[in-house]
């Protein structure tokens, strides 16, 4: 079966500061990984994925991700926080559909 | 890539009643979907929008809850009905994109705010 862990439900942290929201996936076959952002009242809106080639992803808005397949990981990551960046984060999955984990909140702190 | 708009973008609707939801996209799609995020919590599958055919649903959702069309391919409607408050949640109307290969992308449309009272 296909899913998505994030196990974070808050992560805070100060502007200016990295940033790390976390995914764990399980997946049979090779893993398509996406990360998509929530702001408050609006839809979800694509930030990056990974499909095969160099572990580490690039994205929107500064956002890179890095694909771990030993550790079955896709933690998302900035390395310098925004409070612009405040919003709800949510890794998935393409398996038969797509699965989506329950979210992280993340806030910066000014 | 796909853009989505839903109408309405939010609604306040009275316990009984139905509310029918509607999904444009600007480009014809075979993939279409609902989803629903209730309060705090992350997106649930509702059902796939198959152009021609029945929606197939998932479990836990059935038809005359959440009856579906999908006239063409670039349009569906989802009816919330017979609303209680439980139904208050954000509907999000999504395509899935051919981007290669091997995989898809999905996009998701600016959702709609549900609140049942």
């Amino acid at each position: 079966a296909q899913s998505v862990a994030q196990p974070e439900d808050q992560v805070n942290v100060a502007e200016g500061n990295p940033l790390t929201v976390k995914c764990t996936y399980s997946v049979s076959g090779n893993p398509y990984l996406f990360w998509y952002v929530q702001y408050p009242n609006r839809g979800l809106q694509f930030l990056l994925k990974y499909i095969t080639g160099d572990n580490l992803v690039k994205g929107s808005y500064g956002f890179e991700a890095e694909f771990n397949k030993s550790q079955t990981s896709f933690h998302l990551k900035k390395p310098s926080a925004l409070v612009s960046d405040s919003a709800l984060y949510f890794c998935a999955v393409r398996g038969n559909q797509f699965y989506f984990g329950t979210g992280t909140s993340l806030t910066v702190i000014p | 890539s796909a853009v989505i708009s839903q109408k309405p973008s939010r609604d306040i609707c009275q316990r009984g009643t139905s509310l029918t939801i509607q999904c444009q996209v600007d480009s014809q799609v075979t993939m279409m979907f609902w989803y629903r995020q209730q309060p705090g919590q992350s997106l649930t599958l509702i059902a796939t929008a198959n152009q021609g055919s029945e929606a197939t649903y998932e479990s836990g959702f059935v038809i005359d809850k959440f009856p579906i069309s999908r006239p063409n391919l670039t349009f569906s409607t989802l009816t919330v009905s017979n609303m209680s408050p439980e139904d208050s949640s954000i509907y999000l109307c999504s395509v899935e994109v051919r981007s290669g290969v091997a995989y898809n992308e999905q996009f998701f449309g600016p959702g709609t705010r549900l609140t049942v009272l």
